[in-house]
């Protein structure tokens, strides 16, 4: 699976939109993006993944580049409860395939 | 939906005891699991994949032996810490793959917080 790079961590304030980047510019054409969170002290939280189109669902928006090198996981409004890190993971399609977590991206909500 | 369930929450032990953690996919069935350790400040380790009625197949470096993964039915998957000891102290976690093709996700449950005195 492709390797990600996500920045360590960004600062967002409550109430507005965070846009958390991801970079895999070594993306193959049938590789997913996905998204998940974790809460301290949670289990990962699965957000929303795609593969070339933007997605959207009632937690977030996902946008991937025309050359899916990069993507950008949106939450249009973010709240205190969004305070978590947030992990791009590149997968690809089929049965057989794992998760790979890096150190995703520490998002901390500030009112 | 989509709900997996992990018990217990948080676990005590003595040095040299087992500890059996449980998770259940509680509203799809799930021919796979996935268990993952976590330790402080650092990000998911995956464990061992867990498929239903066949042995679990485990990541480099991870004993079989010591961390026994039962996938009993397409609901239950349970992780066993044999003769645990301080250094197995760690966040356990399971995870369920849901759906299929293009859907195909994983959901992951709560997480178990072992600690072994």
């Amino acid at each position: 699976d492709a390797k990600t790079t996500q920045p360590p961590s960004m600062d967002c304030a409550e109430g507005r939109a965070a846009n958390l980047p991801c970079n895999h510019s070594t993306i193959s054409g049938n590789e997913y993006v996905y998204w998940y969170r974790q809460i301290h002290s949670q289990g990962p939280q699965y957000i929303i993944h795609g593969l070339k189109n933007n997605e959207t669902n009632e937690m977030a928006s996902l946008i991937i580049t025309e050359d899916r090198k990069s993507s950008t996981l949106i939450l249009p409004h973010a709240t205190l409860r969004d305070t978590a890190v947030y992990y791009c993971i590149a997968r690809s399609g089929g049965s057989n395939y794992k998760l790979t977590f890096g150190k995703g991206t520490l998002l901390t909500v500030n009112p | 939906g989509a709900v997996v369930s992990q018990h217990p929450s948080r676990v005590i032990c003595k040095s040299g005891t087992s500890v059996k953690i449980e998770c259940r996919s509680l509203d799809f069935q799930a021919t796979t699991m996935f268990w993952y350790r976590q330790f402080p400040k650092q990000s998911l380790m995956l464990m061992a994949t867990s498929n239903e009625g066949s042995k679990a197949t485990y990541e480099q470096g991870v004993e079989k032996d010591k961390f026994l993964i039962n996938h009993a039915s397409l609901t239950l998957s349970t992780l066993t810490v044999t003769s645990a000891h301080p250094e197995d102290s760690s966040f356990y976690i399971c995870s369920a793959r849901a759906g299929r093709g293009n859907t195909d996700t994983q959901y992951f449950g709560p997480g178990t917080r072992l600690t072994v005195l």
